[in-house]
């Protein structure tokens, strides 16, 4: 089973907040990534990495950052959050041939 | 303009009852997977495709690539009220990132 975790699950503020939505595995993946989903719209890649030290920015234009110190962990941070950036944010990683391992999730709500 | 099509959006049978789901490209995949996801969890991975004209079987669930890797369909045998779900699919042009469809929701109603 995998492991790879996101917090918070749930996350509602308000307009101008900065925010860091959290994702770590244990499974020494290198590739990992950030989606963002809306209902009856297909996935869309807004950030992903290959190894510690690099990160790309995904096919969806994206006002959000992301870091890769560590293996593990990839964080996603939005400077000043907007109502437009309420969605679902899903965090996956993979190993070679592209099997994507999901997070649970974070449902974002910016007042 | 989405690279994956998906149909139907929407699916609610009774259980027992069978289903088809597809999925349609004008591109050609290397390979192709399905995802389901529940409320409130991420995708899972159920099942990845690479040869055309392949068949795999999953329990009730089949899964077909078309010859031409172009397409795919998922078949329920006799949907039972835990297949309810989205249902993904997903392929990979030629690099490591993966398009994703917009998914078909299936409710099975007991």
């Amino acid at each position: 089973e995998a492991d790879i975790y996101q917090t918070p699950r749930y996350l509602v503020i308000g307009t101008g907040k900065k925010i860091t939505l959290e994702c770590s595995q244990t499974m020494g993946h290198d590739k990992m990534y950030w989606y963002q989903q809306d209902p009856g719209m297909e996935l869309h890649l807004i950030h992903y990495s290959y190894g510690v030290n690099s990160t790309e920015k995904g096919d969806l234009s994206s006002e959000s950052t992301v870091s890769r110190i560590r293996t593990e962990h990839f964080p996603l941070t939005l400077e000043s959050a907007r109502p437009s950036h309420t969605s679902q944010y899903l965090c996956a990683s993979s190993e070679y041939p592209l099997t994507l391992y999901f997070g649970p999730g974070t449902r974002l709500t910016v007042l | 303009t989405q690279l994956l099509e998906q149909s139907p959006q929407f699916l609610s049978i009774q259980e027992g009852e069978n289903l088809t789901v597809y999925c349609n490209s004008s591109s050609v995949f290397s390979s192709l997977q399905w995802y389901r996801q529940e409320p409130g969890e991420g995708p899972v991975l159920l099942v990845t495709v690479v040869t055309g004209g392949e068949v795999k079987k999953l329990k009730r669930l089949t899964f077909q690539f078309g010859d031409a890797r172009k397409d795919s369909s998922l078949h329920i045998t006799a949907a039972q009220p835990g297949d309810t779900g989205l249902y993904l699919c997903a392929g990979a042009p030629g690099d490591y990132k993966l398009s994703f469809g917009a998914g078909t929701t299936v409710t099975v109603r007991a």
